[in-house]
């Protein structure tokens, strides 16, 4: 079974850092583009990053670029996303997906982060 | 940067059928994608490439793409249908991936 499974959230202090990690299983995650999505609470979705599959290319949201890192280790079949200099407006779920320029297929439960002080 | 407007909520009573749009400038050049989303789960692609159910879709979901407007249309609306929908597009100019503002589909 394909499945994306996201874990890492939590409460953390503005000004501070959170990797947040995207474990994949049924697939091979080298071999597809990698997406970022969040959700804040209330609101609409918003993409964040991608990384493509040779991971030379990442494109960020402008609301995250510089403060966001996007990246993945092949052989635990796991993406991250490292969020540096956090703000109480990233508060939000967030949810790995596969593909990017494609339709987003799979999606994980999502896991949620919360900036406040 | 590429934006898509979606009406903030759609009504439909039971057995009839819902047209949710989504605006975009020459959206018809582009490849549109739709996600259900119920209250407490994960985003569900419900209609790829404009009018592409994926597996396990029902045949009651279709979609078109022409000059400004992308529209999912649900036929005989069931109450399981009640769901947040969003349309999304990738963005060639930016290689962004841009989601609509969503639509809250009622059930009368």
């Amino acid at each position: 079974e394909v499945q994306l499974v996201e874990s890492g959230g939590g409460l953390v202090q503005p000004g501070g850092s959170l990797r947040l990690s995207c474990a994949a299983s049924g697939f091979i995650l080298r071999t597809y583009v990698m997406s970022w999505v969040r959700q804040a609470p209330g609101k609409g979705l918003e993409w964040v990053a991608a990384i493509s599959g040779g991971g030379g290319n990442t494109p960020y949201a402008d609301s995250v670029k510089g403060r966001f890192t996007i990246s993945r280790d092949d052989s635990k079949n796991t993406l991250y996303l490292q969020m540096d200099s956090l703000r109480a407006v990233d508060t939000a779920v967030y949810y790995c997906a596969k593909n990017f320029q494609a339709p987003l297929d799979v999606w994980g439960q999502g896991t949620t982060v919360t900036v406040s002080s | 940067s590429y934006v898509l407007a979606q009406p903030p909520s759609v009504s439909v009573a039971p057995g009839k059928t819902a047209s949710i749009a989504c605006g975009g400038d020459n959206i018809g050049d582009k490849s549109v994608h739709w996600y259900q989303q119920k209250p407490g789960q994960a985003p569900v692609l419900v209609m790829s490439f404009d009018g592409d159910r994926p597996s396990g879709i029902p045949e009651r979901f279709s979609g078109s793409n022409f000059g400004t407007t992308a529209t999912l249309t649900i036929s005989r609306v069931e109450a399981g249908d009640e769901a947040d929908y969003y349309c999304q597009v990738w963005d060639s100019s930016s290689d962004h991936v841009v989601f609509g503002g969503g639509t809250k589909l009622t059930v009368l």
